[in-house]
């Protein structure tokens, strides 16, 4: 089993429409939760962080965290086509290396 | 922009070589971290240095070694390349204690 596990995609969904993206981890003791964007030849931007049950709102996006099911996911709202690229879940736990899962694509079409 | 770099952004070795990769940590950041990520793959922890000692390190061979130096910035090299090492290599840069990592644009190395 992997220890952070993603769908890699591509998710498409058109314009202005919500992207949900999620990922699952298999370590309890997790701590803090990231969500980075990745375009295309370019290196990841961190874009949202939780560490506590429940959801963390940041503009147009939402992070959401559930440890009992060891589950986090992004919500993107009013999607837009430059939000187009891979996103990847990472996680740690008391060390402080990241665990990254192999990402997400996600189309916006027009 | 973050105000991590890296340099160089590109490099061309062929296999046997050694390659020393530099990062510059944002202002007011102490620790750095690497890490490899190849193509299609998340990115692979590699070690961290923090206070100039390696604070964790990743699965893999002695071959990868680093320095932090007294202004925080850091050296990732590799001896004895091989191909698979062919990959985007990444320097995070934080503050102890505060496991918020900011990336530098990385080095695409490639090895031949």
């Amino acid at each position: 089993q992997k220890e952070v596990e993603q769908n890699s995609g591509p998710l498409s969904v058109p314009e202005g429409a919500i992207a949900s993206l999620n990922c699952t981890y298999s370590d309890r003791g997790s701590q803090s939760f990231f969500w980075y964007r990745q375009y295309s030849g370019k290196s990841p931007e961190l874009i949202m962080f939780i560490y506590s049950n429940g959801d963390k709102e940041d503009g147009r996006f939402t992070a959401q965290l559930n440890k009992a099911s060891q589950y986090v996911s992004l919500l993107i709202r009013d999607s837009q086509p430059s939000d187009s690229a891979t996103y990847l879940c990472a996680v740690s736990g008391t060390a402080s290396k990241l665990t990254f899962g192999t990402g997400t694509r996600l189309q916006v079409t027009l | 922009e973050t105000g991590v770099t890296q340099s160089p952004t590109h490099l061309i070795k062929t296999r046997g070589q050694q390659v020393t990769l530099r990062c510059s940590s944002q202002s007011g950041h102490n620790t750095v971290s690497w890490y490899q990520q190849a193509l299609g793959q998340g990115p692979q922890f590699i070690f961290q240095y923090y206070r100039e000692e390696e604070n964790g390190r990743g699965n893999f061979p002695p071959r990868f070694s680093g320095l932090q130096f007294p202004n925080y910035s850091s050296e990732l090299n590799v001896n004895a390349l091989e191909l698979d090492d062919s990959a985007l290599y990444l320097c995070a840069s934080s503050l102890w204690g505060k496991n918020i990592q900011y990336f530098g644009a990385g080095t695409r190395l490639s090895v031949l």
